[in-house]
């Protein structure tokens, strides 16, 4: 069965820095990765996802993230955060078609002036 | 095109009443899934379900819980006899056919508080 584990619960930033969230999955088969990002009191919305191809994956809000299939791993990154990405992430793998979404823990992302 | 919709928003039970939560896919989706998110823990699946059909029911209670995704309607997730522990944020979300789970789109959710 596929799992997802976020390494930080907490990851505090200062302004106009870069970040990195971690996420690392288990999975027996091929997977679609995704990360979720979650604003207070908000439904969860798509930043980024991947299906297939290409290794680096760009999301909105100058979000990417890479897939390393050697070391299981999907780690969502920025260059350059803005007070307004204050948010909980959500790191997802599914094994395909006809197959349930699971979720990572989540990951708060604080930004400091 | 609206998104997926859920109500209601917020909604108040007593212990040992019934909850019935519905979630409206977006148009032309025919895949939903239901997911329960507790204080400051991450979306815990519960259910996945095609119109008609239940395809997936792992994560849900073995009582108590039933959900179902008619030919016609919403989604509804009922839970039976609420108990304080019910008490969270279940969040819909819906994908289109064909795609699978290749996006899911997420309701804003239906925040359950049982006194």
């Amino acid at each position: 069965a596929q799992s997802v584990t976020q390494l930080d619960s907490q990851v505090p930033v200062f302004e106009e820095a870069p970040v990195e969230l971690r996420c690392n999955y288990s999975s027996s088969v091929s997977v679609y990765l995704f990360w979720y990002v979650q604003y207070p009191n908000q439904g969860l919305q798509l930043l980024l996802k991947y299906l297939s191809g290409s290794t680096l994956v760009k999301g909105i809000n100058g979000f990417e993230a890479e897939f390393n299939k050697s070391q299981t791993s999907f780690h969502l990154r920025k260059p350059s955060v803005h007070i307004s990405d204050t948010a909980e992430y959500f790191c997802a793998v599914s094994e395909g078609s006809a197959s349930k979404i699971i979720f990572g823990s989540g990951t708060r992302l604080s930004i400091r002036p | 095109n609206a998104g997926v919709m859920q109500n209601p928003r917020h909604l108040v039970r007593r212990r040992g009443q019934e909850a019935r939560l519905r979630c409206s896919p977006m148009k032309g989706h025919s895949h939903v899934y239901w997911y329960r998110q507790l204080p400051e823990e991450g979306l815990k699946f519960m259910v996945y379900l095609q119109k008609e059909n239940i395809i997936d029911e792992s994560g849900m209670p073995k009582e108590r819980f039933s959900a179902e995704f008619p030919k016609e309607g919403p989604s509804i997730l009922r839970i039976q006899q609420v108990v304080r522990g019910d008490s969270a944020a279940y969040f819909c979300a819906s994908s289109p056919p064909l795609q699978g789970n290749t996006e899911a789109f997420f309701g804003q959710g239906t925040r359950l508080t049982v006194v």
